[in-house]
């Protein structure tokens, strides 16, 4: 079956230090993958859009500055917090698809990110 | 972009009865929707997902309505029992975009 991974599952980081999470996908190739951050109460927003040859697609009010993704083949995403303050932590999930057409996305269980 | 609106955002109902949240979105564009489960301190579980040329789709439980002339995405949870108690999302995508999701409502189920 289709599979996501997502480590670590939980990270402290000192505020102004960075932190990186890792999306691997299992028993597909994953075209595209996307990053949602989940704060406390409240819903997933998307940051950014991550489709394999292409330029990733970042959201308004996240930037690569702040959220630098890599995506350098069909099996494996990461993304960094770069100086994480206390507005960035949450539960981070990766959502990977085989394609472009409709189908499923296969969520991993996510990283939850507190920093202090 | 899309916007997604997610109502109610808390819901109560005793075990047995039926609970519905409604979504509605902008983009006529839009061709996929689906319902996501959130168990407390989990990640998020596929409940049920229909293309747009689907109205109604029903399965172990759970109802998802579709008009697209509105624009509105529903689930109807019949029979509600404890187990049900969660945060639901709704999440809706065009082509080759990435999911947005709406607000969530937050479905508590009481004995």
């Amino acid at each position: 079956g289709a599979l996501v991974y997502q480590y670590p599952r939980r990270t402290i980081c000192k505020s102004g230090t960075s932190m990186r999470m890792e999306c691997q996908a299992v028993g597909f190739q994953a075209t595209s993958v996307a990053w949602y951050r989940q704060s406390p109460q409240k819903t997933f927003e998307l940051i950014a859009l991550s489709t394999v040859n292409s330029a990733i697609k970042y959201e308004q009010n996240f930037t690569q500055e702040k959220f630098p993704i890599s995506h350098p083949n069909l099996s494996f995403s990461s993304m960094t917090v770069l100086n994480a303050y206390l507005e960035d932590r949450g539960l981070y999930l990766c959502g990977a698809r085989r394609d472009i057409a409709n189908t499923e996305v296969f969520f991993g269980k996510g990283t939850r990110l507190t920093v202090v | 972009g899309e916007q997604v609106e997610q109502r109610p955002p808390h819901l109560s109902v005793r075990e047995g009865d039926s609970a519905i949240i409604i979504c509605t979105y902008t983009d006529s564009a839009t061709a996929y929707f689906s319902w996501y489960k959130q168990e407390a301190g989990a990640g998020l579980q596929l409940l049920m997902s229909v293309l747009s040329n689907v109205d109604r789709k029903e399965e172990q439980g759970l109802t998802v309505l579709l008009n697209k002339k509105d624009k509105r995405l529903s689930l109807n949870l019949t029979a509600a029992h404890p187990g049900d108690s969660a945060v639901y999302f709704c999440a809706v995508r065009q082509g080759g975009r990435a999911l947005i999701f709406g607000t969530g409502t937050t479905v508590s189920v009481s004995p």
